[in-house]
């Protein structure tokens, strides 16, 4: 499976986009791109998924160049109740990885201050 | 609709002692899974149940975790005996269908002393 690096932590202020770049360099051509969220004390939970160019849904976006190996995720307008840790997985099979189970790396933590 | 739901939400063991934890997944839900997060470390995927049978339990630990589903529905996570490296927080999560969303519980805080 390919390997994700992500910085370990940022900081933003409440209004702000913030922009959490994945570094994918080993992704396969059947390979997704899937960023879950976790709040302190919830289990993660998916946010978005895309293979190429640009996905946007309510909640965030996702930026993937034209070679993979790295994707944006963008939030807009970033509130307090957005900090969190975010998760970036690179997996063969939409939303999962290996047919089920989830790989997680050591993730984002985000801090939005007032 | 009822969430993936685990008890206890935090249980604090002596060494040596027997924990059992359990989650109810979302009803429907075929599959379930068992993840864990120890201190400092990511979360890391433990066993994967389709109804009652295990289907992957590649990332248990030793032979002190034993989980079940009898019946295929709410799902055990038993550990015996306990130790110390065994704390962190356990994660449950279920799926309809292998390959799509799935729905994470709050976790159980385990803290063995």
């Amino acid at each position: 499976l390919a390997k994700t690096t992500q910085p370990i932590s940022m900081d933003s202020y409440e209004g702000q986009e913030v922009n959490i770049t994945c570094s994918h360099n080993n992704i396969a051509t059947n390979d997704y791109i899937t960023w879950y969220q976790q709040f302190p004390s919830q289990g993660p939970r998916f946010i978005i998924q895309g293979y190429k160019t640009k996905v946007t849904n309510e909640v965030a976006s996702l930026f993937i160049p034209a070679d993979r190996k790295s994707s944006t995720l963008s939030l807009p307008r970033v509130s307090l109740s957005d900090t969190a840790v975010y998760y970036c997985l690179v997996g063969g099979i939409p939303i999962y990885n290996q047919g089920g189970k989830l790989i997680f790396g050591q993730g984002t933590e985000l801090s939005v201050k007032p | 609709e009822a969430g993936v739901t685990q008890f206890p939400s935090h249980s604090v063991i002596e060494k040596g002692q027997t924990v059992t934890l359990r989650c109810d997944p979302i009803s429907g839900h075929d599959n379930l899974y068992w993840y864990r997060r120890v201190m400092g470390k990511e979360i890391k995927f433990l066993l994967h149940f389709v109804k009652e049978s295990k289907q992957d339990e590649s990332g248990m630990p030793n032979n002190r975790f034993l989980a079940e589903r009898t019946g295929g529905t709410y799902s055990t996570l038993k550990v015996q005996p306990a130790e110390l490296e065994d704390s962190g927080v356990y994660f449950c999560a279920s799926s309809y269908k292998k390959g799509t969303e799935a729905f994470f519980g709050q976790g159980t805080r385990l803290t063995v002393v």
